[in-house]
């Protein structure tokens, strides 16, 4: 069964940085693009960012250009979403969800999301 | 302001037909694929349809996606009451480099 479990969300001060983990098991990592979906309180689903299966490409929401890195460790079985220079408005619930063998074929599963709150 | 253009609800009775339509352009849905999901506010979004008008193993055959030109859309058959929840359709946009959703639509079963 495929399995996504992300960690690293909580509440930190406009200005900070946070790291999420997200951790998947049932199929092997280094064949599949991943991508974070994030939904804000009252809003709709946003996609964040993508990364390609071998790790070379890498896209950003114009939102957190700059801001946000995407990497991944396959020997791990984990995606690495680092979010610097927080602002409020990145306050939301993300989710790390499975591709295909490139970016933009499919999203599916999703983990069941981590809750990131930027606030003073 | 979502890239995809959603209705923000719909409604119908049980055992209804209800559609909730998508809209983009050629950059997302005119040259690849719609994928829609269910989305139960708190829980992971489930995936209804790939691939324009595919369904994964275990969704109902009530669910039908359908695709034409920069517009696309989903049906929801003999409707009941445990579909009211959100629904969201997503595309790759190939001048973003990313994907893109619609805005939602919140299915109300009266």
């Amino acid at each position: 069964e495929v399995q996504l479990l992300e960690s690293g969300g909580g509440l930190v001060q406009p200005g900070e940085s946070l790291r999420l983990s997200c951790t998947v098991s049932g199929f092997d990592l280094s064949h599949y693009a991943m991508t974070w979906v994030r939904q804000a309180p009252g809003k709709g689903l946003e996609w964040v960012s993508s990364i390609s299966a071998g790790g070379r490409s890498r896209y950003f929401a114009d939102s957190v250009k700059g801001r946000f890195t995407f990497s991944r460790d396959n020997s791990k079985n984990t995606v690495y979403l680092q979010m610097n220079s927080l602002r409020a408005d990145d306050t939301a619930i993300y989710y790390c969800v499975k591709g295909g063998n490139t970016t933009w074929s499919g999203l599916d599963p999703w983990g069941q999301g981590t809750l990131v709150t930027v606030s003073s | 302001q979502s890239v995809l253009t959603q209705p923000p609800s719909a409604s119908g009775t049980p055992g209804q037909r209800v559609i909730i339509s998508c809209s983009g352009s050629d950059s997302n849905i005119g040259d690849n694929y719609v994928y829609w999901y269910q989305h139960v506010p708190g829980t992971a979004p489930k995936l209804l349809i790939y691939r324009n008008n595919q369904r994964p193993s275990g969704v109902p055959d009530r669910f039908s996606g359908s695709k034409s030109g920069t517009a696309a859309s989903l049906a929801i058959s003999g409707l009941r009451s445990e579909d009211e929840t959100d629904y969201y359709c997503a595309s790759w946009d190939d001048s973003l480099s990313g994907w893109v959703f619609g805005g939602g639509t919140k299915l109300t079963v009266l």
